[in-house]
């Protein structure tokens, strides 16, 4: 059981590039989240799943998008990158009526 | 809309001693409280919940909370620190009775172990 998983760890990009980062997990959870980490700024949730196929915006959604195909995964996309997006980037999923968020270790992701 | 602060942004504590960290929030309704604890380059990990009934909540690795609605806070303490405390910790508020989709976090307090 390996809880949430994320790909890739790091990543350097140029500004105007695009990149998926993609989180799974394994505990069948119904609820999916993607976070960003910033200094002094706490956790900001970018967008969230509240089960497959369906996706909704949290409070920093601006220059990303979400899919979630499959139950298990948790798709974040960047089309075109920019330095304002260079953060830490945490998943997270739940099961549905339980509260409790379960993390992934994290994508550090730098836009030059 | 939700809010949670924490005041402190850095605390250093000599091991042994006791250690109590400030959360305070903004909610209108019954709120789900939580406390995460963050190890360097790691994921966030859940060290206690409270969510109804007894104001007082234990956690794991010793830590406990208090509720207190009528100052709004959920301060986290433990009596006895450990040098392998040292991480970031992180208040939480949820919506009760709307799941867990709205989970809003406090900026984070670090906690530096002294010898």
């Amino acid at each position: 059981n390996a809880g949430v998983t994320q790909t890739p760890k790091f990543r350097v990009l140029k500004t105007g590039q695009s990149m998926t980062l993609l989180c799974a997990q394994d505990m069948n959870h119904e609820y999916m989240y993607w976070y960003r980490q910033d200094p002094g700024m706490g956790l900001r949730l970018i967008h969230y799943s509240v089960g497959e196929g369906t996706t909704a915006k949290g409070e920093v959604p601006d220059g990303y998008n979400v899919s979630r195909l499959k139950k298990q995964n948790f798709l974040l996309g960047l089309e075109s990158a920019a330095p304002s997006q260079t953060s830490v980037y945490f998943c997270a999923s739940s099961l549905a009526g339980d509260d409790t968020q379960y993390f992934g270790p994290g994508t550090r992701l730098t836009v030059l | 809309a939700q809010s949670v602060t924490q005041p402190d942004i850095h605390i250093t504590v000599s091991e042994g001693a006791s250690l109590e960290l400030r959360c305070n929030y903004s909610y209108g309704a019954t709120p789900y409280l939580f406390w995460y604890v963050q190890s360097p380059g790691q994921g966030l990990q859940l060290l206690l919940k409270y969510f109804s009934g007894d104001t007082l909540v234990q956690g794991i690795k010793g830590f406990e909370a208090e509720f207190k609605r009528s100052q709004s806070s959920f301060n986290l303490r433990k009596p006895s620190v450990h040098w392998s405390d040292a991480a970031e910790y992180f208040c939480a508020v949820g919506r009760a009775n709307f799941g867990n989709e709205k989970l809003t976090f406090g900026t984070g307090t670090r906690l530096t172990i002294i010898p």
